[in-house]
């Protein structure tokens, strides 16, 4: 199974903060790396996938980078609605692995 | 509008089998799209169980020991998951999802909004 490594676990931030999550993998995956936002109570929400290209809806404040095992998540602009769980997710082979999260609030 | 609801008993005693269908509207699941099945225990992470294929091909998670059996029925527009032997490990939010593929990537684009399962005598 590929393992998944996300950093930090959580982080403090304010509206308006840009910030950036990390995941690692524990292989070479290429560009087969997902994103995506899970607000309290909610299911998750797909934000970036191939590792850069940003889904149909979602604002531009959101960027995704990187390739191979180290990839990155770049919010340019906190807004109230991005304080939640960051999740990264591999689709290079199955099991399909998520990593353990990642908590922004305030 | 796509939509997906999962639905299924809420509790479940231990070694029983968990059983959960997911509906979905505005979209046919007999086209070439997957269709799966996440997991999220209290507090914790996102677990991939499996998807299924209209055309009955299943991919899931050795995690779960072959406990996992998935079906699909395009005459109603649902798919299914059971789980069979079930402990208080498997107490969960399930969630459905679409896998949708564009180009070689492919990924979770849409999400039912959860069904909680509670393992508990």
């Amino acid at each position: 199974d590929i393992q998944m490594t996300q950093s930090p676990s959580s982080l403090s931030a304010s509206i308006g903060d840009g910030v950036t999550i990390t995941c690692r993998a524990g292989q070479n995956i290429g560009t087969y790396l997902n994103w995506y936002r899970q607000q309290s109570g909610k299911a998750p929400e797909l934000l970036i996938y191939g590792a850069s290209s940003l889904q149909s809806g979602v604002p531009s404040r959101f960027s995704g980078g990187g390739s191979g095992t180290d990839f990155t998540l770049t919010i340019s602009s906190l807004q109230r609605e991005d304080f939640a769980t960051y999740y990264c997710q591999q689709s290079y082979n199955v099991p399909l692995t998520f990593g353990g999260g990642t908590k922004v609030d305030i | 509008q796509v939509q997906l609801q999962e639905s299924g008993p809420g509790l479940v005693k231990p070694s029983d089998t968990l059983s959960l269908t997911c509906t979905v509207s505005g979209y046919s699941v007999g086209g070439n799209d997957w269709w799966g099945w996440i997991r999220q225990s209290p507090g914790k992470g996102l677990e991939w169980i499996g998807y299924i294929h209209h055309r009955g091909n299943t991919y899931s998670n050795s995690s779960l020991k072959s406990r996992v059996t998935m079906s699909l029925d395009t005459s109603k527009n649902q798919f299914s998951l059971k789980v069979n032997s079930v402990t208080v490990d498997d107490t969960a939010v399930y969630y459905c999802a679409r896998r949708y593929s564009f180009g070689s990537h492919w990924y979770f684009d849409l999400w039912g909004r959860g069904a909680l399962v509670t393992v508990s005598s």
